[in-house]
């Protein structure tokens, strides 16, 4: 089993819809969650980071952590065309262990 | 301030050829890490410094891959001699520690280098 599971898409949405993107894990002692934008032929950016289970909003994004199902969630309301791109969630602290990646097209 | 930044952006080389891959990491920044991204596959860890001392290394494939960080600023990955699994994309990123916990901060990834071995 692999230590971070996330399906890699392609997701194609129009513009302003909500969108889910979702990994799960095996490994319980994980306590850091983050999620990463990689742009094309750019490196993953920080997107947003939570530390143990619950909800973190910022802006349009809202990143969730249930640990007692090992599952988290970034949500992007209001979808924009600038969000395609691939998000990748990444668990622990050092080092990371990130999933594949979604790929997020959003299409005005 | 600059970011991550690497060289080359994009290498092509021979089977059996050498590879060296630069990263300057963000002025100040202790931690450097490389990870690497396989086609398909998720982006994967490879090492940890600390400044010069190499913190973990477990993730080195295997003894083809040397890497070093001199002097405790910037980094170089040798991949010597090459094969035809080690294509693909590689990361470098940097991150300070954070006061008072002795934890790593937010990682700042560079662009990557991408190596195709043919």
């Amino acid at each position: 089993q692999k230590e971070v599971e996330q399906d890699p898409g392609p997701l194609s949405v129009p513009e302003g819809a909500i969108v889910s993107l979702n990994c799960t894990y095996s490994n319980s002692a994980f306590q850091y969650f983050m999620w990463y934008r990689q742009y094309s032929r750019k490196g993953p950016e920080l997107l947003m980071y939570t530390y143990s289970s619950g909800n973190k909003e910022d802006g349009r994004f809202t990143a969730q952590v249930d640990k007692s199902s090992k599952y988290i969630s970034l949500f992007i309301r209001d979808s924009q065309p600038s969000d395609s791109a691939t998000y990748l969630c990444a668990i622990g602290n050092t080092p990371l262990v990130f999933g594949k990646g979604t790929r997020l097209s959003v299409i005005a | 301030e600059a970011g991550v930044t690497q060289f080359p952006s994009h290498s092509v080389i021979e089977k059996g050829q050498t590879v060296t891959l630069r990263c300057d990491p963000i002025s100040g920044h202790d931690n450097l890490y490389w990870y690497r991204r396989v086609m398909g596959k998720e982006i994967k860890f490879l090492l940890h410094f600390v400044k010069e001392s190499k913190q973990d290394e477990s993730g080195m494939p295997n003894n083809r891959f040397l890497a070093e960080r001199t002097g405790g600023t910037y980094s170089t990955l040798k991949v010597q001699p090459a094969e035809l699994e080690d294509s693909g994309v590689y990361f470098c990123a940097s991150s300070r520690f954070l006061s008072g916990t002795g934890e790593a901060g937010e990682l700042f990834f560079g662009e990557g280098s991408r190596l195709t071995v043919l």
